[in-house]
């Protein structure tokens, strides 16, 4: 298994400015992800954070809108940037360890006023 | 769209009884995980079954699979109180590099 967190659990940001998310993992992992869920919904993937090279994202979701870092194999960070109200969820990092199970971290609740 | 569709979206049974939770998807896949989520918070990894098993167990979860229907389900026995929250399957679909595709879900409520 993996233990993950995130920083901040949550927050209460105003429309226009950004936020920054960290997730730490408590071992060197290879494959990390970003997803998002929108309240009363599932998961959605936001991207797949490559140590050492550009994220790689999905359909819908682009790089100036959600800048993602990944400088080593423990640690990844999501930026949510130019906020609107619609980008109030919860977003969730998680990692594959080597035997292809993903864990999650606990979420960072965000409310967009 | 979703690549999981989830059955029941709701179910409602008493403390003691068994809940099944259904799951369909629609390509190939090296595995799928069930999770769940209580209120909102971080997902709790349950099982992985690999597309080569059938079956698999944990304490009281019981995963079955078949990929000639495309389809999975979650028995939890002796349910409890604190069963009470929202299941996820996800799929590792072939090719996708472990990308996970969520299912719509299904809201347990275990009452006493």
């Amino acid at each position: 298994s993996a233990v993950i967190s995130q920083k901040p659990s949550r927050d209460i940001c105003q429309r226009g400015t950004s936020l920054t998310i960290q997730c730490q993992v408590d071992s060197q992992v290879t494959m990390m992800f970003w997803y998002r869920q929108q309240p009363g919904q599932s998961l959605t993937l936001i991207a797949t954070a490559n140590q050492g090279s550009e994220a790689t994202y999905e359909s819908g979701f682009v790089i100036d809108k959600f800048p993602i870092s990944r400088p080593n194999l423990t640690f990844s960070t999501l930026t949510v940037s130019n906020m609107s109200p619609e980008d109030s969820s919860i977003y969730l990092c998680s990692v594959r360890t080597d035997s292809y199970e993903q864990y999650f971290g606990p979420g960072t609740r965000l409310t967009v006023t | 769209s979703q690549q999981g569709e989830e059955d029941p979206q709701a179910l409602s049974i008493q403390e003691g009884e068994n809940a099944t939770m259904n799951c369909s998807y629609k390509t190939s896949i090296n595995n799928l995980q069930w999770y769940r989520q209580n209120s909102g918070r971080g997902l709790v990894h349950l099982i992985l079954i690999r597309s080569n098993e059938r079956e698999k167990h944990s304490g009281r979860l019981r995963v079955t699979l078949d990929t000639s229907k495309k389809s999975s389900s979650l028995l939890i026995t002796a349910s409890r109180a604190a069963d009470t929250a929202s299941y996820f399957c996800a799929t590792d679909a072939r090719g996708t590099a472990s990308k996970l595709t969520f299912g719509t879900g299904t809201r347990l409520q275990v009452t006493l």
